[in-house]
C-alpha cells in the first residue's frame, strides 16, 4: 500500500500561469480533503470530496482555485492565474469513510510562484 | 465553532529533559483531538488520538496527552526527549463533516 500520492513534490509557476496539484488516495479511501499551509501557519481545511461529489468547499478561495475527484483516476487542486500568496504546501489527505476522522496524509505540493 | 490555541509558538529542551507542549481548544460539542508532527519538508504524522474514551492517551514515540474537560486543555507531554524530537507540533480539533481544525503549530527544539 503506497499510501497518500502527492504529486509534483515541488511545482515552480509564474504570476497567471495554472497550477495543477494531484493527489492519489490510498487504495479503497473514496474520501479526499485538501489542506493548505502557508508559510509559518497550521493547516487550512480547503474542500472535502468524494467521487464525482464536492462534499465541502467551504474553504475554498472564490475565485481561481477548483478541485475534482473523478470516478477515474486521482483528485485535482487547480489553482487558475496564480499569484504569489498562493505560494503554500498543499496537503492531501484521504481516509476510508467521512466519518472517525482516520485521515492519512500525503507528503504535499510546495508551490513556489515567481 | 471550533477552535485550538496553542500556547507557546516555540519551545526549547535539552536532550533527556521532559517536554510540554500545551494546547487548549473550543469546541460545541464533545470533540475529538489529534496530535500530529511535522518534521522539516515532511507531511503530517499522527502522534495519537483522543475520542471519548480514556482521557490520558498513548501515542507513538513515547508521546502522551491527558484531555482535561474542566480546562479545555489536551497537553502534549514526553519525559524525556530525544534529538529526533525536533519538529513542528500541530493541536488538532475535530468539525462537522470530518473536517480538522489545525492549531498554529509549536516548532520544538532539542539542544544537546
Amino acid at each position: 500500500n503506497a499510501g497518500v500520492m502527492q504529486n509534483p513534490r515541488h511545482l515552480v509557476r509564474r504570476r497567471g500561469q495554472e497550477a495543477r496539484l494531484r493527489c492519489s488516495p490510498m487504495k479503497g479511501h473514496s474520501h479526499v480533503y485538501w489542506y493548505r499551509q502557508l508559510p509559518e501557519e497550521g493547516l487550512k481545511f480547503m474542500v472535502y470530496l468524494q467521487k464525482e461529489n464536492i462534499i465541502d468547499e467551504s474553504g475554498m478561495p472564490k475565485e481561481r482555485f477548483s478541485a475534482e475527484f473523478p470516478k477515474e483516476g486521482p483528485s485535482i487542486l487547480r489553482i487558475q492565474q496564480v499569484v504569489r500568496g498562493d505560494s503554500a504546501a498543499y496537503f492531501c489527505a484521504s481516509s476510508p469513510s467521512g466519518e472517525g476522522y482516520g485521515y492519512t496524509f500525503g507528503s504535499g505540493t510546495r508551490l513556489t510562484v515567481v | 465553532a471550533q477552535s485550538v490555541t496553542q500556547l507557546d509558538s516555540h519551545v526549547s529542551v535539552s536532550e533527556g529533559t521532559p517536554v510540554l507542549l500545551r494546547c487548549n481548544y473550543s469546541s460545541s460539542y464533545s470533540p475529538s483531538l489529534f496530535w500530529y508532527v511535522q518534521h522539516p519538508n515532511k507531511g503530517l504524522q499522527l502522534l495519537l488520538k483522543y475520542t471519548s474514551a480514556a482521557t490520558l492517551v498513548k501515542g507513538i514515540n513515547g508521546f502522551e496527552a491527558e484531555f482535561k474537560k474542566s480546562e479545555t486543555s489536551f497537553h502534549l507531554t514526553k519525559p524525556s526527549a530525544h534529538m529526533s524530537d525536533a519538529a513542528e507540533y500541530f493541536c488538532v480539533v475535530s468539525a462537522p463533516h470530518n473536517k480538522l481544525i489545525f492549531g498554529a503549530g509549536t516548532r520544538l527544539a532539542v539542544h544537546p
